[in-house]
């Protein structure tokens, strides 16, 4: 099956800090996407990327997609205890499928 | 707004009972997805539906099936319960290409 792993798996900052999760896919995929999951939510939309080496930007938060359309970060700049959650990317391989990574658990300690 | 409902929040079975999980949603979306999420194994793709009737599996659909006769509802069907089936089952629909929404989840727990 589709393979899309996450590291790492959990990481506590401090509140100010820097943060980065990568996502590694074993296959080429057609494009990425990232959600969010607070605490005793439900994973949320952030962004989509389609392009081979794609950079965008939200704010405080950068997202890249590899060259080769198999692996993505999200960097987070000057963590806030806002950003807490858990972090997931989604893999397409294919039009209508969706697989998730196994998501990094952000801590923010203030 | 996009809306996606799965019909529980919570639910008790016990084992060996035949459960259903309704997910139904409002934007006329063709695709249509059943997750798990368990700690440290992420969303885990049970199985997702790209049109009425429709079918495909993800990556761990044994113990499931599924049943999508209308564009709206997309059902989760646990034949038999076990108690390896204990987890929060999450539905999510989406536009081909596009963003997917999420329902609430449900917790399920079989005892």
């Amino acid at each position: 099956g589709q393979q899309v792993m996450q590291i790492p798996q959990y990481q506590h900052v401090q509140e100010g800090e820097d943060f980065t999760t990568y996502c590694n896919s074993s296959t080429t995929l057609s494009n990425i996407q990232w959600y969010k999951q607070r605490p005793g939510g439900h994973p949320v939309f952030l962004i989509q990327l389609v392009k081979s080496g794609e950079v965008k930007k939200q704010k405080r938060l950068t997202f890249q997609f590899g060259e080769a359309k198999k692996n993505s970060s999200l960097h987070i700049t000057a963590t806030q205890t806002t950003d807490v959650g858990t972090y997931f990317c989604a893999g397409k391989t294919g039009a209508n499928n969706l697989f998730f990574g196994t998501g990094t658990r952000l801590t923010v300690i203030p | 707004d996009v809306k996606v409902t799965q019909s529980s929040r919570y639910l008790v079975k016990r084992t060996g009972e035949k459960v259903f999980l309704e997910c139904v949603q409002d934007m006329d979306h063709e695709n249509m997805f059943w997750y798990r999420q368990d700690p440290g194994l992420g969303l885990r793709l049970i199985y997702f539906s790209y049109d009425v009737k429709m079918k495909e599996k993800g990556d761990i659909p044994e113990g499931y099936s599924v049943s999508r006769e209308k564009k709206e509802r997309f059902s989760l069907i646990l034949e038999s319960a076990s108690t390896n089936q204990t987890s929060m089952y999450l539905c999510a629909s989406s536009s081909t290409g596009r963003r997917a929404f999420f329902g609430q989840g449900t917790r399920l727990t079989v005892v």
